[in-house]
This record gives C-alpha cells, structure tokens and sequence, in this order.
C-alpha cells in the first residue's frame, strides 16, 4: 500500500539552528500539505502545495519558515533560526485532487522536532 | 470561517463499553466532516468522513458518526471498545472546493480503555 513518507522521524535541535524536513507524497498525488501539531493540539496547515505552486500559506511564518516542492513531487520545509515554540510534531499529507471536490487527505509518520 | 470543538479532552471506558465522543463545527457554509485517529507518534489514519447523503456513517474498525445539521454535530460511536482503540482521535472539517481544502481540526479527545 502507497504511503507518504517522512524524515527524519526526530530531530533534536539547538535553538537558533537550522532545521529541515522533507516529504515524500504518494506517487501521482498532486496536492501535499504542511501541517504543525503542536502538543495536546490539533494540527493546522502551514502550506499547501499544488503540483509546484503555493495554494495557502498563510499560516506559515514567512520570516523564519519556507517550503519548496520543486518539481511538484517531494517537498522540503525549512526552519531558519529554530525557536523553542517551535517544537511540534511536522505532519506531510498528500492528496489526489485538483479540482473542486473533496479528496481524502493521506497523512505520513511526521517528523517530531525538539529545540532545545 | 469554519471552527471544531471537542468537548472532552479525554475520554476513559472500560473494554467492551461503548463510548461516544463528541464533536460540534461552526460553520456558514457546507462543510464535510472528517474523524481521524492518531496512534502515539504516528500519523493521523482516516475513520470515516461525512460528504453527502446518508447522515449515518460507518467507517473503519467498527466506528460510526451520525451527522446531525440542526445541531451542528458530528458525534463518533463505538458499541463495544477494545484495548486497542486507546488513541488520540481527531475531528476535522473542511470546507472544500475551490483552490484550498485545508482540513481545520478540533484539539483531539484521547479515548483511554482500561482492562
């Protein structure tokens, strides 16, 4: 069975470091997604990506994150400086859908980042 | 904009009760409702999603939710838990369609079964 794929699956590091994650989607999924658990919450949607292009990020925190789907297959998300409220579980889930439906969203193991 | 609450943060049963956890959206426009588990330091997995029809919804591992529009609820059921069902589960909505389908979670109810 197809699955998105994550890594790593933690990731320790100091404050003001640089930190980095990449996703994998499902083959032939054309929509991936950010997502920041932080704990004892839900998660919420820090970019979403059709193909290449950028659909939402409007939660993203441009001044220390980016995230780059180059050739609209794997993903990278980046965190430049690291803060402390920055620990969170980083979920990447991808989609089939491009149209006006509702597509079920397909969710990896997630990257489980601690600053310190 | 579309909002979930989760009234219970956690949730004991004993083994083979049933349980039902809770779940209301807000929202001014039609949504689809989602429920999804989460098993510790896992990704989320789906139980069942609600996008038209039947208000009645049976998903996997023996949960149910029953959509009820009036109430704006979205409840999830299990007759009978087992030890195995201990994990974070999550509602979600979505309000679909258009450029964006980003899924909008309630906080999370953890369903502890004891033995």
């Amino acid at each position: 069975e197809a699955e998105v794929a994550q890594s790593p699956r933690y990731k320790i590091t100091e404050k003001s470091q640089a930190v980095a994650f990449w996703c994998d989607p499902i083959s032939g999924h054309a929509t991936l997604y950010w997502y920041r658990q932080i704990l004892g919450q839900g998660p919420e949607l820090l970019v979403q990506f059709q193909d290449e292009s950028v659909v939402d990020d409007s939660q993203l925190p441009k001044d220390r994150f980016s995230a780059e789907r180059l050739k609209g297959v794997d993903s990278t998300l980046k965190i430049q400086p690291a803060e402390l409220g920055d620990s969170a579980m980083y979920l990447c889930a991808s989609s089939s859908g491009t149209g006006t439906g509702v597509y079920e969203q397909y969710f990896g193991p997630g990257t489980r980042l601690t600053v310190t | 904009a579309q909002s979930v609450t989760q009234l219970d943060s956690q949730v004991p049963v004993f083994e083979e009760a049933p349980v039902e956890l809770r779940c209301n959206y807000s929202s001014s426009v039609s949504v689809y409702l989602f429920w999804y588990v989460q098993y510790p330091n896992q990704g989320l997995q789906l139980l069942l999603k609600y996008l038209s029809g039947s208000t009645l919804v049976k998903g996997i591992n023996g949960f149910e939710a029953e959509f009820n529009k009036s109430q704006t609820s979205f409840h999830l059921r299990k007759p009978s838990v087992h030890i195995s069902d201990t994990a974070e589960y999550f509602c979600a909505v979505t309000r679909g369609g258009g450029a964006t389908n980003k899924l909008i979670f309630g906080t999370g109810t953890l369903l502890a079964v004891q033995p």
